[in-house]
């Protein structure tokens, strides 16, 4: 059975600083995807990681693939408050069962 | 516009009631996903369809059941609802290997 965990679930941090949220899942994968949430609003997504050693950046995040360790990390540099929202991944057994499995999320919360 | 679009946006319904939640998408992309997205939990799948007439459940379909007669819509039945479910309800679509889309949400309240 598919398990996709976060880590952290909660994220307080000062504007400025680095952090890294990772994201572990327990299956072989096809495809990770990074979404981005604002609070009463719906998904938006922020990257789509197809192999191995795969690397995408958008502005003050970067995603990771790792598909031996299967470990995703979306890297967030020098923090500003605008990127408080809550961070999913989810993984994609695409040609095997076809589910997309999401993790519980991180709620990032960037203080002034 | 073009899009997923999801009905009603905001329900309120009595316990025991059938509820249906309408989920239509104008891209015609074969994969649909329903979610729901409980606090502490994220995002749990209910039901996925790889294209019409085929449907399989998730992680937590008890008490819920899909139909997809037609490539662009994918309605969410709750037989006899129950406040367990509660929830806001994501419906998504993508085509193979690409990335997914979601709807708005639909807010329900089961009292």
């Amino acid at each position: 059975e598919l398990k996709v965990e976060q880590n952290p679930l909660f994220l307080s941090m000062q504007e400025g600083k680095n952090y890294t949220i990772y994201c572990n899942y327990s299956t072989t994968s096809d495809r990770l995807y990074w979404y981005r949430q604002d609070p009463g609003k719906s998904l938006e997504s922020l990257f789509v990681l197809l192999s191995n050693g795969a690397v995408k950046q958008e502005g003050r995040l970067m995603a990771s693939l790792d598909t031996k360790a299967r470990l995703s990390t979306l890297h967030i540099t020098a923090a500003v408050h605008d990127l408080s929202a809550t961070y999913f991944c989810a993984v994609d057994r695409l040609g095997r069962d076809d589910k997309i499995i999401f993790g519980k999320g991180t709620r990032l919360h960037i203080l002034p | 516009d073009a899009g997923i679009t999801q009905s009603p946006r905001y329900k309120i319904t009595e316990t025991g009631r059938q509820v249906t939640l309408m989920c239509h998408q104008t891209w015609s992309h074969s994969y649909m996903f329903w979610y729901r997205q409980d606090l502490g939990h994220g995002l749990r799948l209910i039901y996925y369809s790889a294209a019409a007439d085929i449907t399989d459940k998730g992680e937590v379909p008890d008490g819920y059941v899909v139909s997809r007669s037609k490539t662009e819509n994918f309605p969410l039945t709750l037989e006899s609802a129950t406040r367990s479910q509660t929830s806001v309800y994501f419906c998504a679509s993508k085509l193979s290997g690409n990335t997914i889309y979601f709807g708005e949400g639909s807010w329900l309240t089961v009292v």
